[in-house]
């Protein structure tokens, strides 16, 4: 089982280079969420996706899209990548009970220069 | 909305020793709670969660955490470090309405000395 998979693990850009971060999940959850982790300030909600179909802004989507594509893949695009966005991204699922955790995949490692 | 707090971002423990770590929320509707451990390098993994019923929830790895209402606190602890525990620890609270999300703490980083 494989859970949650993002490609790809490590990425340098350019400054002004785009890219999309790939992320599927086969647990059949709805809901889908794209994070990014920075030292000192934890895991910032870039976009999430509460069901197939439907995408909304987290704490810090400037610089970023996102794309449901079906329910069980949800794509983070940077179309003119910047310095700022250096940093660790995380893809993860949720089921839709309350009651339920996140699964989230192994991270991709992003280098902008 | 809801939030959580970690209190310090480092913490030191020697192998052997108790290990506590700090979570306070807020949250204005029933409280679903998680402890997530990230290993260097990895994802993050689930230690335990906090939903309805018994206050006093046990994980993985020996791991514990105990709902205080009244203190708004789900501190995690464990009896005995051990060197495997070094790792970044995060508190989450999920979200109130349809958004079902998980808000994160800052994180804390434990090391464990020999």
């Amino acid at each position: 089982n494989a859970g949650v998979t993002q490609t790809p693990k490590f990425q340098v850009l350019k400054t002004g280079q785009s890219m999309t971060l790939q992320c599927a999940q086969d647990m059949n959850h709805n809901s889908m969420y794209w994070y990014r982790q920075d030292p000192g300030m934890g895991l910032r909600l870039i976009y999430y996706s509460a069901s197939e179909g439907t995408t909304d802004k987290g704490e810090v989507p400037n610089g970023y899209n996102v794309s449901r594509l079906n329910k069980r893949e949800f794509s983070l695009r940077l179309e003119s990548a910047a310095p700022s966005q250096t940093s660790v991204y995380f893809c993860a699922s949720r089921g839709q009970l309350l009651n339920t955790e996140a699964f989230f995949g192994q991270g991709t490692r992003l280098t902008v220069v | 909305a809801q939030s959580v707090t970690q209190l310090g971002s480092h913490v030191s423990v020697s192998e052997g020793a108790l290990v506590l770590l700090r979570c306070n929320y807020s949250s204005s509707v029933p409280p679903y709670l998680f402890w997530y451990v990230q290993y260097p390098n990895q994802g993050l993994q689930l230690l335990l969660k906090y939903t309805t019923g018994a206050t006093l929830v046990k994980g993985i790895n020996g791991f514990e955490a105990e709902f205080k209402k009244s203190e708004t606190s789900f501190h995690l602890t464990k009896p005995s470090a051990h060197m495997s525990d070094a790792a970044e620890y995060f508190c989450a609270v999920r979200s109130g309405g349809a958004t079902n999300k998980l808000i994160f703490g800052t994180g804390t980083l434990l090391a464990v000395q020999p």
